[in-house]
């Protein structure tokens, strides 16, 4: 079976410092692991993918990713937050036997405050 | 380029009452997707259609039916309405049911049922 967790239901940062959000996984052979992100009364936006390769995945706005087979871990981070990144952050994992299958955390709300 | 487009964008019903959610997308993806976003509990996936002329179940199914149209069109269906269904819904697309591409998605239906 496949699942993400996001422990954190929000995470407070201020502006210029680095954050992180964190999301584990657990899935049956290879991870295909997804960052979204939601503004408020829209729909959710992909930021980066981590398919195979480098374990530090780059994504939008300046947002990377790092993969940690061991922890079964894949954390959204930005080494300086904006207030504009404000919103609600999703990480997906795709179902490995049926790729039309995503499961989703659910959710953390960052914070950024000026 | 208008992406992925639902309407209506806010729907009001009471128990009983059907209606239709309407989904469009104009980047000649294959796989389309219906998602309800409830609070705390991330997306959760409604049905799906890998391909014009398919359909299939996702997690949550029941009491809804839905409709690929053509390529470009997947409408969601409530016949009977229930206050469990008050949810935001979001339609979604993806060039292909492979482990690269991502969801894209529509600003979603805000349906209250009352």
């Amino acid at each position: 079976a496949q699942s993400v967790a996001q422990p954190e239901d929000q995470v407070n940062v201020a502006e210029g410092n680095p954050l992180t959000v964190k999301c584990t996984y657990s899935v049956s052979g290879n991870p295909y692991l997804f960052w979204y992100v939601q503004y408020p009364n829209r729909g959710l936006q992909f930021l980066l993918k981590y398919i195979t390769g480098d374990n530090l995945v780059k994504g939008s706005y300046g947002f990377e990713a790092e993969f940690n087979k061991s922890q079964t871990s894949f954390h959204l981070k930005k080494p300086s937050a904006l207030v504009s990144d404000s919103a609600l952050y999703f990480c997906a994992v795709r179902d490995a036997n049926n790729f039309n299958k995503f499961y989703f955390g659910s959710g953390t709300k960052l914070n950024v405050k000026p | 380029n208008a992406g992925v487009t639902q309407t209506p964008k806010f729907q009001v019903l009471k128990t009983g009452q059907s209606m239709t959610l309407q989904c469009a997308q104009d980047m000649n993806h294959n796989s389309m997707y219906w998602y309800r976003q409830d609070p705390g509990m991330g997306l959760r996936l409604i049905y799906y259609s890998a391909s014009e002329g398919t359909t299939d179940k996702g997690e949550v199914p029941n009491g809804y039916n839905v409709s690929r149209l053509n390529k470009r069109e997947f409408s969601l269906r409530l016949e009977s309405a229930a206050p469990s269904q008050t949810s935001v819904y979001f339609c979604a697309s993806s060039e292909q049911a492979s482990g690269n591409s991502p969801l894209h998605f529509g600003n979603g239906t805000r349906l209250t049922v009352t």
